[in-house]
């Protein structure tokens, strides 16, 4: 059973660039799977940030595109975002998830999310 | 873009009670919509995928049904670990993922 595993500094000053890894487990990356990463501020709802094929396609989250990059790395079984010039606006709870096998319109699969504060 | 409001924002019912909660998309989604359910410090859980199919493993207990834009999550009989956050999400603005703003199920 595959399993999602979020790593990345916990705290990341204002301006400075949010990097985050999601590991797989259990399974393969390269398989027909898109991968995301979502994002939840405290209190609040869930944001879609991005997803990324096993090939480095990508596609984003208009409202992040100029500040997101997703890559893949599939020697390692990994993908990781990159968020530049955060603000304080982008502390919240990160999470990977995995597009279903059956279905790319939902995901069926999350890691257990890691949190990340932007303060100086 | 597609807008989901969810309703109520805050639902008080009793373990054994049925709960309804609902979703509504600004224009149609089809019956291409998602439910799920985060325990507190969890991460969300897929429920519920087009509009009425349970993902594997949920329990009988968990029904949706609807289609176009209006949807609705129905829990027949709560359960002590149902009380959660519930969020609707859609994907039909390819490659966009949605989700509404969230029901707090909380026990009475």
């Amino acid at each position: 059973q595959v399993q999602l595993q979020e790593s990345g500094p916990g705290l990341v000053k204002p301006s400075g660039t949010l990097s985050l890894t999601c590991a797989v487990s259990g399974g393969s990356i390269s398989t027909t799977n898109w991968w995301n990463w979502v994002r939840q501020p405290p209190g609040k709802g869930l944001e879609w940030i991005g997803e990324i094929y096993n090939d480095g396609s990508t596609n984003y989250n208009p409202s992040l595109k100029s500040r997101v990059t997703i890559s893949v790395d599939k020697s390692k079984n990994q993908f990781s975002l990159n968020l530049r010039s955060v603000t304080a606006a982008d502390t919240a709870v990160y999470y990977c998830a995995r597009d279903s096998d059956w279905n790319p319109y939902y995901m069926d699969v999350w890691g257990k999310g890691t949190t990340v504060t932007v303060s100086s | 873009e597609i807008v989901l409001t969810q309703s109520p924002a805050t639902l008080s019912l009793s373990p054994g009670e049925r709960a309804t909660l609902s979703c509504r998309a600004s224009q149609s989604v089809s019956s291409y919509l998602a439910w799920y359910q985060q325990e507190p410090g969890q991460a969300p859980r897929l429920l519920i995928y087009d509009a009425s199919n349970r993902a594997p493993g949920i329990p009988a207990r968990f029904s949706g049904s609807g289609s176009g834009t209006d949807f609705t999550l129905t829990i027949s009989s709560l359960e002590p670990e149902d009380f959660a956050v519930y969020y609707c999400q859609e994907r039909t603005n390819w490659p966009l993922y949605t989700f509404g703003q969230g029901t707090k199920l909380e026990s009475k």
